[in-house]
């Protein structure tokens, strides 16, 4: 079956460091992918892994882990328009892209 | 160069109703699909096609049907509309490499 899970809230300080994770099971996998979706908007693409290890793209840095199914997203030097969902994801080897629920991130001065 | 457009953005449907989601994209993208979003949640696949005449189920499918005649366009169906089905509805393009484009949402209440 499929099961992507992420935490469901969470809160950080304007300046601070946060890191969302992602725990994965899925029937494949072909890459693990992070978006930010602010309130009624579609999803933004922040990050893409599908090897092992960290990508680093500005203020945000992304973690894969296939052995473990795991992944985390680092968000650096928080800002407030930073509060937004992060949703994970997983492709499927049939290009099929399966999400989590989605982690609610609330910035706070 | 207008990337994935979904039409409407808002409608209201009564039960029973039927209609028709719009979506096309000029990228001349292979994978195209439908999503689901629920208040305060993830996305749920509702239906995917892989190019020109293939279509295949997602998570979430019943209640829905798709076609995909053209590599351009991917119309959602839904035949008898019930409460249920109150959403918004993503419909995302993609080639072979990453990159999914989202188009900007259609917001959907039955009543």
């Amino acid at each position: 079956g499929q099961n992507i899970d992420q935490p469901t809230e969470m809160t950080a300080t304007e300046g601070a460091i946060v890191q969302i994770n992602c725990t994965y099971q899925t029937s494949g996998f072909n890459g693990l992918f992070w978006y930010q979706q602010h309130a009624g908007e579609a999803p933004t693409f922040l990050s893409y892994n599908v090897l092992d290890g960290l990508e680093e793209k500005g203020r945000f840095s992304s973690f894969l882990s296939r052995s473990k199914g795991y992944s985390y997203l680092l968000l650096k030097e928080l800002q407030m328009k930073d509060s937004a969902s992060y949703l994970c994801a997983v492709r499927e080897f049939n290009n099929k892209l399966i999400f989590g629920a989605g982690t609610r991130l609330a910035v706070h001065p | 160069n207008a990337g994935v457009t979904q039409t409407p953005k808002f409608r209201i449907l009564k039960i029973g109703q039927s209609m028709t989601l719009q979506c096309t994209q000029d990228m001349n993208h292979n994978y195209m699909y439908w999503y689901r979003q629920d208040p305060g949640m993830g996305l749920k696949l509702i239906y995917y096609s892989v190019g020109a005449g293939i279509t295949d189920k997602g998570e979430v499918p019943n209640g829905y049907n798709v076609s995909r005649s053209t590599t351009e366009d991917f119309p959602l169906r839904l035949e008898l509309a019930a409460p249920s089905q109150t959403s918004v509805y993503f419909c995302a393009s993609s080639e072979d490499s990453y990159g999914y484009t989202f188009g900007s949402g259609t917001r959907l209440t039955v009543v």
